[in-house]
């Protein structure tokens, strides 16, 4: 099977922008997890997506949304991007829900904000 | 508010030793514990996950150990070979929520 795939892998971005990335996650997993990772923040939940709806969601500004389609894909959009928003972001898929069942982590798609 | 802490923040070994990788929970009605490994750039591979019921999973070299009363887990690695170079993670998951440890960063020298 194929793993997950984000994209894009490198984006660059201005303050004021913003953007939306994509992750596919394996055939057959029904959650996809969205996480931000910084090196001042660590690695943070941002949200999980499971049936195509959201099913957790952490700690961040409603500028952070995301969605997931039927076929299990989804996408993540960050609007008025900050400075602060470059980042890591990594998605990840599993079989069942996200906090139960064995993760499977894309590479990531590294975000600068200028 | 769950805080988790990894102890050391990175650790350099010889080929071929035994080590321990310690993470701390500070709420210990926890669900399940993960550990993962990250290579330099790359996302997160998952290695073990002990689930609040039990005491300890293994994993070919790995093995991983949750002591729920007193909040701590270990994920000790046998004969350490330098591909186990990468930062290991360890995640509680409580309420279906997930909290990180920031990491400890292993280094295994030929």
């Amino acid at each position: 099977k194929a793993g997950v795939t984000q994209t894009p892998r490198y984006l660059i971005k201005t303050r004021g922008q913003q953007v939306t990335l994509s992750c596919s996650p394996i055939s057959g997993h029904r959650s996809v997890s969205w996480y931000q990772q910084t090196p001042g923040q660590g690695l943070q939940f941002l949200f999980e997506y499971f049936s195509e709806t959201q099913r957790n969601k952490g700690n961040f500004p409603g500028r952070f949304s995301g969605r997931q389609f039927s076929n299990s894909r989804s996408e993540m959009n960050v609007s008025t991007l900050e400075l602060g928003d470059s980042a890591l972001y990594l998605c990840a898929s599993s079989p069942g829900t996200g906090t139960t069942d064995t993760q499977y982590f894309g590479p990531g798609t590294r975000l600068t904000v200028l | 508010k769950q805080e988790v802490t990894q102890i050391p923040a990175a650790l350099s070994v010889p080929e071929g030793e035994n080590l321990v990788l310690n993470c701390s929970f500070t709420d210990s009605a926890i669900y399940n514990l993960q550990w993962f490994r990250q290579d330099p750039g790359k996302g997160l591979t998952s290695l073990l996950l002990i689930q609040s019921s039990q005491r300890e999973q293994t994993s070919g070299r790995l093995n991983a150990s949750l002591d729920k009363s007193s909040g701590r887990s270990t994920l000790y690695i046998a004969a350490s070979q330098p591909g186990d170079s990468a930062t290991y993670l360890c995640a509680a998951v409580r309420n279906n929520d997930m909290r990180f440890g920031a990491g400890t960063r292993l280094t295994v020298k030929p």
